[in-house]
């Protein structure tokens, strides 16, 4: 049982370049996250999804965009790379059990550096 | 809406004292409300969980945290802290019919030798 894995761990970008954050979970689970973590800083939620086809903005979408055309994964498009989004990014993703909230499960992160 | 807050950016304590860090949260419904700790260049790691149920909850590591609805807190406990404990935790929530999972700005916990 792999979890939520994340590619790639570390990436550096050029301004104005794009690239796809990969995240693929194994555990069936619906609800999917995308976060970003800046230096010494908290989470902040960046997309969501409740399950295939479905997805929404989180606290801070601008400049990403997502999809979720199956279950499993739910890769972050990054367009137009820019100096701000220099960050490290999670995945998350959880279920519902009985009608309540499980814990989250997240992945190792993706170290991504533009320049 | 929801929100969850993390008073303090440190918390220092002593070895085999006990720590507490603390945790205050903003939803609309029943609270679900989670720990999570970090530790250098990793991912966060599940500490414990308030679904439902005794307000005193026990989870991994020997820590604990108390639900308090009238306080609207959900602060982390450990009896007896580790230079080990030394991390980066983090406080979350969501809510009943809540797709979102929001994390506090997280607390840095050094436990001194």
């Amino acid at each position: 049982n792999a979890g939520v894995t994340q590619t790639p761990k570390f990436r550096i970008l050029k301004i104005g370049q794009s690239m796809t954050l990969q995240c693929a979970q194994d555990m069936n689970h619906n609800y999917m996250y995308w976060y970003r973590q800046d230096p010494g800083m908290g989470l902040k939620l960046i997309y969501y999804s409740v399950g295939a086809g479905i997805t929404d903005k989180g606290e801070v979408p601008n400049g990403y965009n997502v999809s979720r055309s199956t279950t499993e994964d739910f890769p972050l498009r990054l367009e137009l790379a820019a100096p701000s989004q220099t960050s490290v990014y999670f995945c998350a993703s959880r279920t519902n059990y009985r009608g309540m909230n499980t814990e989250a499960f997240f992945g190792q992160g993706t170290r991504l550096t533009v320049v | 809406a929801q929100s969850v807050a993390q008073p303090e950016d440190q918390v220092n304590v002593a070895e085999g004292n006990p720590l507490t860090v603390k945790c205050t949260y903003s939803v609309s419904g029943n609270p679900y409300l989670f720990w999570y700790v970090q530790y250098p260049n990793r991912g966060l790691q599940f500490l414990l969980k308030y679904i439902t149920g005794d307000n005193l909850v026990k989870g991994s590591y020997g820590f604990e945290a108390e639900f308090n609805k009238s306080q609207t807190s959900f602060h982390l406990k450990k009896p007896s802290a580790l230079v080990s404990d030394s991390a980066l935790y983090f406080c979350a929530v969501t809510s009943t019919g809540a797709n979102n999972l929001f994390f506090g700005t997280g607390t840095r916990l050094t436990v001194i030798p």
